[in-house]
């Protein structure tokens, strides 16, 4: 079956740096998806890997290994407005995203 | 960039009702719309990918009599919740595939349901 693992949640400091790891088992590969959303909100995108290696925007960023079915996420200057769920999504050879659970991250000042 | 309304933000209805929720695209040509539903602290649940005048295709497990999808145009989807039950209270989400690469999903604000 096709499985999106990523922690449940996590806690960091204002000002810190974060990763939330992501890996994955799907049939077949065209990409992963990082997406953040807030509580009560849709979720909004952040970044699109496809190849290996790591995508810098911003204070954002985001790395891939397809050899090890791997992505994380890092988030640097951690502020407190970036209090969300992080949703890793993997699109397979059927270009479906397959979703994964989200993680919590929680920001304390 | 890409932006999708949703409509009504929140909805409450008595069981055995039936509820419209609208998804639009309002400044691009969406071929492909996606509903979703999502419990509280659980991830996206995908129902139905809906394509401009074709039936929509439905998850397993979805109830394509009780969730009517139609997708008449290329800017709006609607979804229909027929007979709702309390059950089916959830955020329902719609989101709509962009028109160059990477085809990331941009999403609607999402519709708070409660069936009382």
């Amino acid at each position: 079956g096709q499985n999106i693992d990523q922690p449940t949640e996590m806690t960091a400091t204002e000002g810190a740096i974060v990763q939330i790891n992501c890996t994955y088992q799907t049939s077949g590969f065209n990409g992963l998806f990082w997406y953040q959303q807030h509580a009560g909100e849709a979720p909004t995108f952040l970044s699109y890997n496809v190849l290996d290696g790591l995508e810098e925007k911003g204070r954002f960023s985001s790395f891939l290994s397809r050899s090890k079915g791997y992505s994380y996420l890092l988030l640097k200057e951690l502020q407190m407005k970036d209090s969300a769920s992080y949703l890793c999504a993997v699109r397979d050879s059927n270009y479906q995203l397959i979703w994964g659970a989200g993680t919590k991250l929680i920001i304390k000042p | 960039g890409a932006v999708v309304s949703q409509h009504p933000s929140r909805v409450i209805c008595k069981s055995g009702t039936s509820v419209k929720i609208e998804c639009r695209s309002l400044d691009f040509q969406a071929t492909t719309m996606f509903w979703y539903r999502q419990f509280p602290k659980k991830s996206l649940m995908l129902m139905a990918t809906s394509n401009e005048g074709s039936k929509a295709t439905y998850e397993q497990g979805v109830e394509k009599d009780k969730f009517l999808i139609n997708h008449a145009s290329l800017t709006l989807s609607t979804l229909t919740v027929t007979s709702a039950h309390p059950e089916d209270s959830s955020f329902y989400i719609c989101s709509a595939t962009g028109t160059s690469d990477p085809l990331e999903q941009y999403f609607g604000p999402g519709t708070r349901l409660t069936v009382t």
